[in-house]
Parts: structure tokens; C-alpha cells; sequence
């Protein structure tokens, strides 16, 4: 089982706003990094740290944090954000690595 | 550009073992922790382990302590993750991700493409 909880499904209107969440007890001391991914395709980093970008990743996504939930937000939702979303952490004893369950999105 | 480039798909028998090899071009391969992860047809992402390529430290998921080993070439910037004692239930596909290393707020920004692996009698 995984130390970080996600929603299995999710949908949203498209151009409408999300917000996926993702809750667990590591969270109270680790941000959430949170990862897209598309049939058939590798996970792709979409926000780490407090509220960070990669290069190439729309700002329609966004990250935050309170407690032990991190949410990624995705503000306007576009038809190519349709796909599953992974956050991970360090798990609670800061020596490894958990992802949650994942999150589908789908788009109206 | 930085990218890991996995060897190809493998069919192996229950009982084997198999090696997933893992090859960095476009950075210091040293510089960056190699997390190995994996997933099963429609399921999600499981975390196996992680190496540090410079000092060749490593740190395994319980579920998988005792029969992964995560190993390294430096001389031709490759990393290699070996699952012994295979079982039907761990075909997957196996992906290794490049990490930071020693940040509190861990994260993985480069992926392989993935590598099948397929556990059959």
C-alpha cells in the first residue's frame, strides 16, 4: 500500500480549473513533486519543490501545500492535459522514495 | 541534450533473473542519483531503489531489499538494476529516472523510455 493517497479519477471542463490532492503523513516535512504521464510514455516532471516548473511545462500548472496534502492545480484545463498524475515524496523516515496511487484527469 | 537511454525489452522465465541497463549522455553522470521504477499494465508507479553513481551508495524499497541489486559502469556513464528470483508479478515495465542528489524535497527530472520486462513460462 502506499504511504500517499490519491483520488483514482478526476474530470474537469475543459478550460475549467483542478485541483488533484494527494495526502500523507511525509508531506507534513516534504514537498509533493508531482508527474504527468500518457499512455504508452514515461512520467513527465511537471512540479517539484514549493511551486516549481520544469522548462517546457505550461503555468497553467500549479503546486501547493498545507498540512499533509499537497494539491497540483491546473488552471484552464486543456484537452492534452488529459493523462495521469503521480505525486511522490520522501516516505516518512526521509530515506526513500513513495509515490501515490495516481490521479486519472480526464477533459470534458 | 540529457537523456537515458534503457536497453531493450526482455522475456525471461520464472525463477531468472534479468539486467535492465540504463545509459546517461548529456550531463556528468556522477552528479546525479539513478532512481530505478517500475510499473505494471495499468497500474501505477512503484519506487525500487536509488544509487548514488559517484560513491555507488544504494538504497532499496523493502519489498524489493534482497533481490535487486543497482550497480554502475562510470567509465561508460551506465547504470544497471538486476531483479533476481523472478515472478509472473513482476512484469513491467522498468524505468529508470535521474535525481538530485541530498535535496530534501526530492524529485526525479529525466526518464528513460522504459524497459519491458515480461516474466513468462
Amino acid at each position: 500500500s502506499s504511504e500517499l493517497t490519491q483520488d483514482p479519477a478526476v474530470s474537469v471542463a475543459l478550460g475549467q480549473t483542478v485541483r488533484i490532492t494527494c495526502q500523507g503523513d511525509s508531506l507534513r516535512s516534504y514537498y509533493a513533486t508531482w508527474y504527468q504521464q500518457k499512455p504508452g510514455q514515461a512520467p513527465v516532471l511537471v512540479i517539484y519543490g514549493k511551486n516549481n516548473r520544469p522548462s517546457g511545462i505550461p503555468d497553467r500548472f500549479s503546486g501547493s501545500s498545507s498540512g499533509n496534502t499537497a494539491s497540483l492545480t491546473i488552471t484552464g484545463a486543456q484537452a492534452e492535459d488529459e493523462a495521469d498524475y503521480y505525486c511522490n515524496s520522501r516516505d516518512s523516515s526521509g530515506n526513500h522514495v513513495v509515490f501515490g496511487g495516481g490521479t486519472k484527469l480526464t477533459v470534458l | 541534450q540529457v537523456q537515458l537511454v534503457q536497453s531493450g525489452a526482455e522475456v525471461k522465465k520464472p525463477g531468472a533473473s534479468v539486467k535492465v541497463s540504463c545509459k546517461a549522455s548529456g550531463y556528468t553522470f556522477t552528479s546525479y542519483d539513478i532512481n530505478w521504477v517500475r510499473q505494471a499494465t495499468g497500474q501505477g508507479l512503484e519506487w525500487m531503489g536509488w544509487m548514488n553513481p559517484d560513491s555507488g551508495n544504494t538504497g532499496y524499497a523493502q519489498k524489493f531489499q534482497g533481490r535487486a541489486t543497482m550497480t554502475r559502469d562510470t567509465s561508460i556513464s551506465t547504470a544497471y538494476m538486476e531483479l533476481s528470483s523472478l515472478i509472473s508479478e513482476d512484469t513491467a515495465v522498468y524505468y529508470c529516472a535521474r535525481g538530485p542528489p541530498g535535496i530534501t524535497h526530492y524529485y526525479m527530472d529525466v526518464w528513460g523510455k522504459g524497459t519491458t520486462v515480461t516474466v513468462s513460462s
